[in-house]
Parts: structure tokens; sequence; C-alpha cells
């Protein structure tokens, strides 16, 4: 089975400063994915940031962008220039390729609560 | 472009009866995975229905159950209701069984 693990459940940053977030999964697999996603007070789970395990360039998406480094199975998200509106629970996630009986289940860590201070 | 819906916003059942959470996909999508969040923790996946077939439970009961119709909207059945089903119920869709998941806005379940 997968775990993922966050280990800073609360974390801040000053406005438009850079934040990095951890996150290190335990698999047995070689193909996977790795995602970021952001939960508002809203509760809408939005997508941040998609990484494939088979790529070794890290995923950048705008003022987002990761460190994936597949032999210490961590992947962190860095938040560059901090945004009021980038406060949020954020949860890393793993989805290993896709079985005929197992479907594509994601798994997510507890979540980090980020707050920007203005 | 839609994207994902789930109805209704917020539900308040009484132990032991059942209730029925429906959920819209994006326009184009063929997969419809569900999920649980209880307060403080992430979500849990229940089960995925892909093209009208369940491919992928996770480890609920069987009193959790659910169905995805032709133009791929799904629901969530559960039976039985107790106490600790109380959470966030999420539903997601995506194009295929790789690609990105993309979340509706979550329906709240209490259960007094």
């Amino acid at each position: 089975a997968q775990t993922v693990t966050q280990s800073q459940p609360e974390m801040s940053v000053q406005e438009a400063e850079t934040v990095t977030l951890s996150c290190t999964y335990d698999t047995s697999e070689n193909n996977y994915y790795l995602f970021w996603y952001k939960q508002p007070p809203s509760r809408q789970m939005i997508l941040v940031i998609r990484q494939e395990a088979y790529k070794q360039q890290n995923a950048t998406e705008n003022r987002f962008s990761v460190n994936f480094q597949k032999a210490a199975k961590s992947f962190s998200l860095k938040i560059s220039d901090s945004q009021l509106g980038d406060t949020a629970m954020y949860f890393c996630a793993f989805m290993k390729s896709p079985r005929e009986t197992s479907g594509s289940r994601l798994t997510f860590g507890e979540g980090t609560q980020l707050t920007v201070n203005p | 472009e839609t994207g994902v819906t789930q109805s209704p916003t917020h539900l308040i059942k009484t132990r032991g009866q059942q209730v029925t959470l429906r959920c819209s996909s994006q326009s184009g999508h063929n997969t419809v995975s569900w999920y649980q969040q209880a307060l403080g923790q992430g979500p849990q996946f229940i089960f995925q229905y892909y093209r009208e077939e369940e491919n992928g439970r996770g480890n609920f009961p069987p009193r959790f159950s659910g169905l995805q119709f032709p133009n791929y909207s799904s629901e969530l059945n559960v039976n039985a209701l107790e106490l600790d089903d109380s959470a966030l119920y999420l539903c997601a869709s995506s194009l295929g069984r790789v690609s990105e998941q993309y979340f509706g806005p979550g329906t709240r379940l209490t259960v007094t």
C-alpha cells in the first residue's frame, strides 16, 4: 500500500516571499504520478501541479514548482511570490498507474495549512 | 466547459437512514471517483467508476455503493448511516483513468 506523509501541519509566510511545503511517500511502484492540490476554505479541491515519475524534469506552473527526488521519495512544492489567495490547505497526493481492478485512486497526505500574511 | 458539480451542498440525516449524493462530471470526462474527507484529514478513496463500471474500491464497507449513468454522472449511496459517516464527500472526474482528477465542491453530510 502507498502512504503519503506531510510533516508540516501548519506553515505561514509573508506576502511576496517564498515557501516550500514538504511531502514524502512510500511505494514499491516504479510508474506513478504525484500531485499537489489546494483546498481553500470554500472546500473546492483545486489541482496545483502534476509530476510524472518517469520525467526527470521538475514540473512548474507559474509561481508553483516542485522538487521531485525519486530515489528519496520526496516531492516538495515551492510557492514563489506568495499571495494572500494562496492561503489554503495543501494536499500532496500519489497515484500509481491504473490497473483493471484497482483503478486510478489518489492517496492523499494529511495536508499542510498554509497562511499567507499581509 | 462546465466543471464538476455536486448536489446537495449540505445534508443532515439521522443514524440508520439512507442517503444518495449526486455528481455531474466535467464535460467529456468518462471517469468518476468518490472520496470521503473527515474533518481535518485528507480525502480517502471510496471507489471509482469508469465507463459505467466500478473500477477500484477503497476500504469502505458494502453499505457504500454507487452508480454511473450513460452520461457519466454518478451517485453515491450510503445505507444504514453511522455517526462516523459525517464528512465532506468529494466527487472527481477525469478523462480516462490516468489523467488529472478535477474535483467538485463537495457535499457536507452530517449524521446525528
